[in-house]
């Protein structure tokens, strides 16, 4: 059971342009949500997040916006750079859940120079 | 001076041993998780003790048993393990409802 999907498994954008990383949830009850960013052979660090009584957050050149009526959320990484290139995982989490992470399946963030 | 460490690594063994992997973390972080990433790619939350005591066990075999002998460690013991139970296993710690810092994970081959 899927409560949160990522339905593209990688996603290929030039330096400085535009990436759009989007992620779906199920459970209506989930109240907010992060995104976290995994190179390999390291663990996934903390991204962004956003409450669910919000509906965009901003940090420098990553913005998360959520759409709670479709159940949806997107990261944009603008301009994107070689840097970024790894695997991002969006997270969900319900208030009473003693804080408990559900992941999705991440995609795979290539920015080639 | 890493925030979430976790030791050893990497960790290939044989099915029917029992194995230990330790986490520990400097951060003053009350909440700690182990969280397992299997064939799928997927994370999913395995334990998470708050203050010593456990208050998240999901659905995991009982031959997982962790232990958390202060609020700064918490160790994962594995016995009689089997193919399934190759992984990468990554520990975390968190505050209060804050986003959690991982540990950079265990990968674990059983052969």
């Amino acid at each position: 059971d899927q409560q949160v999907k990522q339905n593209s498994p990688s996603l290929s954008v030039q330096e400085g342009r535009i990436s759009i990383l989007n992620c779906d949830y199920t459970n209506s009850m989930f109240d907010y949500f992060l995104w976290y960013k995994k190179y390999p052979a390291e663990g996934p660090t903390f991204l962004i997040s956003i409450s669910s009584i919000k509906d965009k957050n901003e940090d420098g050149r990553f913005t998360v916006f959520l759409n709670k009526s479709a159940k949806h959320l997107s990261l944009h990484i603008v301009p994107s750079q070689p840097g970024d290139s790894a695997v991002y995982f969006c997270a969900a989490m319900r208030g009473g859940s003693n804080y408990k992470l559900t992941f999705g399946k991440g995609t795979l963030l290539t920015v080639n120079p | 001076d890493t925030a979430v460490s976790q030791t050893p690594k990497y960790l290939v063994t044989q099915m029917g041993n029992d194995k230990s992997i330790k986490c520990e973390q400097n951060l003053g972080h009350d909440t700690m998780y182990w969280y397992k990433q299997d064939s799928k790619k997927f994370l999913k939350i395995m334990f998470s003790y708050n203050n010593k005591e456990l208050i998240i066990n999901e659905t995991v075999p009982n031959r997982f048993s962790p232990k958390s002998p202060d609020k700064a460690h918490l160790n994962l013991h594995i016995n009689s393990l089997e193919l399934g139970d190759s992984a990468v296993y990554f520990c975390a710690s968190s505050q209060a409802g804050g986003g959690y810092t991982f540990g950079s994970g265990t990968r674990l081959t059983v052969v």
